[in-house]
Parts: C-alpha cells; sequence; structure tokens
C-alpha cells in the first residue's frame, strides 16, 4: 500500500524553463509535507516543506503547492538550471509520528 | 555545522552474517532516524530513536534493531543478514518538536552475497 506516489519516473526540461513535479498521497493523517534531492553517491538534502495550515510556500526558485482536498502537491522549479538535474523525492508524515514516508522519487534532467 | 555523517560508506557481507552501521547526528539534534533504500525505490522508514529509545519502528522484523547514545550517535544492527538486505541505508537526525526537517547521511551501501 503505497501511500505517497510520485507517478513520473522521469522529466526533462530545457534550461530557463519551468519543472514542475507532482506528488499524491492517500493518507488524510499527514499533515508534514518535504522535498528531497539527491545525487548520486549522496543522501537526499532537504530542500523544502510545507504544513498542511498553508497550501503554498515558497524559497527562491522553488515553490511547493498543496492541494489537501486533492490530497496532492507539487514542487516548482522557476527558473530551471542544469545543476537542478537530479533525483526528487517527496516524503509526508502525521507529525505525530515523525515518520517520514517517501516517494519513488522523479529524475529531473534539465537541458542546457 | 557538522552534517550528519556514517560509516563506513560500503560494506560486503554473506547471508546469515551480522552487521552494525553507525551514524553521527547533526549537532543540536536529538533524534535519529534510520531508513533503507533499495535500488528503484524510495527511502523506507526502519526506526526512530529519541532519548536512547525507540521511539517508531516500520515494517521490520526484529532482527532490525538500533541503539542511540548519550551523544545522540546511533548504530543500527542487523542480525542473519538476508539477501533483500542489500541495500542504501541512510541515516537521518532532526530536532524532535515542531515541524522541523531531518536531515540525511549519504549511507551506507550494504551489499549481501
Amino acid at each position: 500500500d503505497q501511500q505517497v506516489k510520485q507517478n513520473s519516473p522521469s522529466l526533462s526540461v530545457q534550461e530557463g524553463r519551468i519543472s514542475i513535479l507532482n506528488c499524491d498521497y492517500t493518507n488524510s493523517m499527514f499533515d508534514y509535507f518535504l522535498w528531497y534531492k539527491k545525487y548520486p553517491a549522496e543522501g537526499p538534502t532537504f530542500l523544502i516543506s510545507i504544513s498542511s495550515i498553508k497550501d503554498k510556500n515558497e524559497d527562491g526558485r522553488f515553490t511547493v503547492f498543496l492541494n489537501k482536498s486533492a490530497k496532492h502537491l507539487s514542487l516548482h522549479i522557476v527558473p530551471s538550471q542544469p545543476g537542478d538535474s537530479a533525483v526528487y523525492f517527496c516524503a509526508a508524515t502525521d507529525s505525530g509520528t515523525y515518520k517520514y514516508i517517501f516517494g519513488t522519487g522523479t529524475r529531473l534532467k534539465v537541458l542546457a | 555545522e557538522t552534517g550528519v555523517t556514517q560509516s563506513p560508506t560500503h560494506l560486503i557481507k554473506t547471508r546469515g552474517q551480522q552487521v552494525t552501521l553507525r551514524c553521527s547526528s547533526q549537532s543540536g539534534h536529538n533524534t535519529v532516524s534510520w531508513y533503507q533504500q533499495a535500488l528503484g525505490q524510495g527511502p523506507q522508514f526502519i526506526f526512530q530513536y529519541y532519548r536512547e529509545e525507540e521511539n517508531g519502528r516500520g515494517n521490520f522484523p526484529p532482527r532490525f534493531s538500533g541503539l542511540q547514545f548519550p551523544n545522540y550517535s546511533s548504530e543500527l544492527n542487523v542480525n542473519a543478514l538476508e539477501l533483500d538486505d542489500s541495500a542504501l541505508y541512510l541515516c537521518a537526525s532532526s530536532y524532535l518538536g515542531g515541524n522541523q526537517p531531518q536531515h540525511f547521511g549519504d549511507g551506507t551501501r550494504l551489499s549481501i552475497l
């Protein structure tokens, strides 16, 4: 039973354009959501998070949107840069448990 | 600020053996979580330690056990290794309280022959 799903295994975007990565979840108890970026041979690096009391959080080029009724979140990267090429994982948690449930990741390739 | 460090980076074991993986938390963090990441999958939660006690566990058998020390460093022990235990093992530390993100180390790649 996969509670967090990233249905696109890969995405290619031209440098300078917007990258949109999507994530769906099924557990309505989740109240904190995060995005991590992972380069090969490195651990996941925290990117941005959002609490369920908000519907948008922005940090520089990165914006996360949360649609609670659809149980959907997305990460927007604008403008995309070649250094953004990595695997992106979304994660969700019920903050009472602090156990993160991860999706299977989306490999983003930003083309120069 | 020192980040999360894990050792060793790579390890090869055979079926039935036992293994211990180590993790040093980021300074100021009091909670450590362990995850298993199989190839092509997202990290899967194994367990979390807070104040040297297990604070939650995922769907892993008892042969996966852990320890947290007073300095917040941690160990993951796996007994009776099986081929399916081959994976990247990730340690993450955080400060328990409020929504604080977990910060990950680079992992230990465990291969079982």
